[in-house]
């Protein structure tokens, strides 16, 4: 069964602590991999689209990522306004997108 | 620019009784269409997608149906709500293409 799997599920940073957050796919024959970001109460925010692996997109302080089986989710200096859920999705068959649980970070200033 | 309603915001309703989630994006014509349910812990479920008028899939099977009687108008009801029909509902939009686009979603509390 195709699977999209998140980790952590929750990462507590300090204000200007780079990590990374983990997107792992088992989906066969890739058709894009999307980064949302969801605030609390909100419906999700689109980030990012890749589509191959070796592709990179960047976005203020966030630069996705994506191999064969996983894609990451870089975050460098974090800041407070950065705190979120961070879903990713792939499309499965026929199913447009199958999301993962998310990863919930917080950054403490 | 594309925007995407959802009404009501927020909605409770006693078990047995009837439910109607309206959804419309301006901006675009022959968009896909998508009704999600987000619970505590168990991420966005797919419930219904739609890629024209007329037009339904569903996902789970469930006690919702959905209609899309115009264009850019979808809509999720239900006859008799269940407790277990509680939670965040999120409608979504995509060009067809590259990603879907959520509209800020629907709390609904079945008591």
């Amino acid at each position: 069964e195709d699977q999209v799997t998140q980790s952590p599920e929750a990462l507590r940073l300090q204000e200007g602590e780079s990590s990374s957050l983990n997107c792992s796919y088992t989906v066969s024959g890739l058709r894009g991999l999307f980064w949302y970001r969801q605030d609390p109460g909100k419906g999700p925010e689109f980030l990012f689209t890749l589509y191959s692996a070796g592709e990179e997109k960047e976005k203020e302080r966030l630069k996705a990522t994506l191999t064969k089986k996983e894609s990451f989710l870089h975050i460098t200096a974090p800041k407070p306004e950065d705190s979120a859920t961070y879903l990713c999705a792939a499309p499965s068959g026929n199913t447009p997108l199958v999301f993962g649980k998310g990863t919930r970070l917080s950054v403490i200033a | 620019s594309q925007t995407i309603h959802q009404w009501p915001a927020t909605l409770v309703q006693p078990v047995g009784s009837p439910l109607s989630l309206e959804c419309t994006v301006e901006g675009t014509s022959n968009p896909n269409l998508y009704w999600y349910r987000q619970a505590a812990g168990r991420g966005l479920q797919l419930l219904f997608y739609s890629v024209g008028i007329g037009q339904i899939s569903s996902e789970v099977p469930q006690n919702l149906s959905a209609s899309r009687p115009q264009d850019r108008q979808f809509i999720l009801s239900s006859k008799k709500l269940l407790l277990s029909d509680s939670g965040f509902y999120l409608c979504a939009w995509s060009p067809g293409g590259d990603g879907q686009y959520f509209g800020p979603g629907t709390r609904l509390t079945v008591t």
